[in-house]
């Protein structure tokens, strides 16, 4: 079964650390893979996804298919990126093809 | 505004009673999506439309839940008989239907069920 983990559920980093925020996934092939963000008093929305390979406000993540993992990271972390992290992932074939797998959702705060 | 639009975006209900939902989502988007957020968790997939087909539904969708989107556009999540394990964020999200991947989500409407 499609299964999307994130083992922190909050994550404290001062600005300019660097942040790496975890995602393991369990599927039997070849997934699509996404985070999405939810800033305070905003709507959940997509920050990037595996197979766009760019890196979105800094941030980037590769998809290990060896560790099963899709992390998110970025060098050096700005107040702004506080927010709540989820995990997303996407079959690509079944009869689950129209929905997303979310993680529980990391909360990063990054502290001045 | 142009994004998905949901209404009630609070709605606090006893025990026993029915409540309704609506969603309208982004005009040109053909795919429209139910999710449901309880708290510390992320959001569950309900069910999907393309269209006005009901596309596919979830086991969390019981008979006392039903959804429909009749003309292709604004949705509609009924919940019968709510129980107090109803009590939850439900989330509206479109799509176009060529990009699944990237949904774009309303403000929710937040059931609390006395």
């Amino acid at each position: 079964a499609q299964r999307v983990t994130q083992p922190e559920k909050l994550l404290s980093v001062f600005k300019g650390a660097p942040v790496e925020l975890k995602c393991n996934y369990s599927y039997s092939g070849s997934p699509e893979l996404f985070w999405y963000v939810q800033y305070s008093r905003q709507r959940l929305q997509l920050l990037l996804r595996h197979i766009s390979r760019e890196s979105i406000k800094g941030f980037t993540a590769d998809l290990n298919k060896g560790e099963t993992s899709f992390h998110l990271k970025k060098p050096f972390a700005q107040e702004e990126d506080s927010a709540m992290y989820y995990c997303a992932l996407k079959a690509v074939r079944g009869s689950t093809l129209g929905r997303l797998y979310f993680g529980r959702g990391t909360q990063l705060t990054v502290w001045p | 505004d142009t994004g998905v639009s949901q209404n009630p975006r609070h709605k606090i209900t006893k025990r026993g009673q029915n409540v309704t939902f609506r969603c309208d989502p982004i005009s040109e988007h053909n795919r429209l999506y139910w999710y449901r957020q309880t708290l510390g968790q992320g959001p569950e997939f309900l069910t999907y439309f393309q269209n006005e087909a009901q596309l596919e539904k979830s086991r969390l969708l019981s008979d006392r839940f039903s959804a429909e989107r009749p003309k292709g556009s604004f949705s509609t999540l009924e919940i019968q008989r709510t129980e107090q394990g109803d009590s939850a964020m439900y989330l509206c999200a479109s799509s176009l239907k060529g990009d699944t991947g990237e949904l774009f989500f309303g403000e929710g409407s937040r059931l609390t069920v006395l």
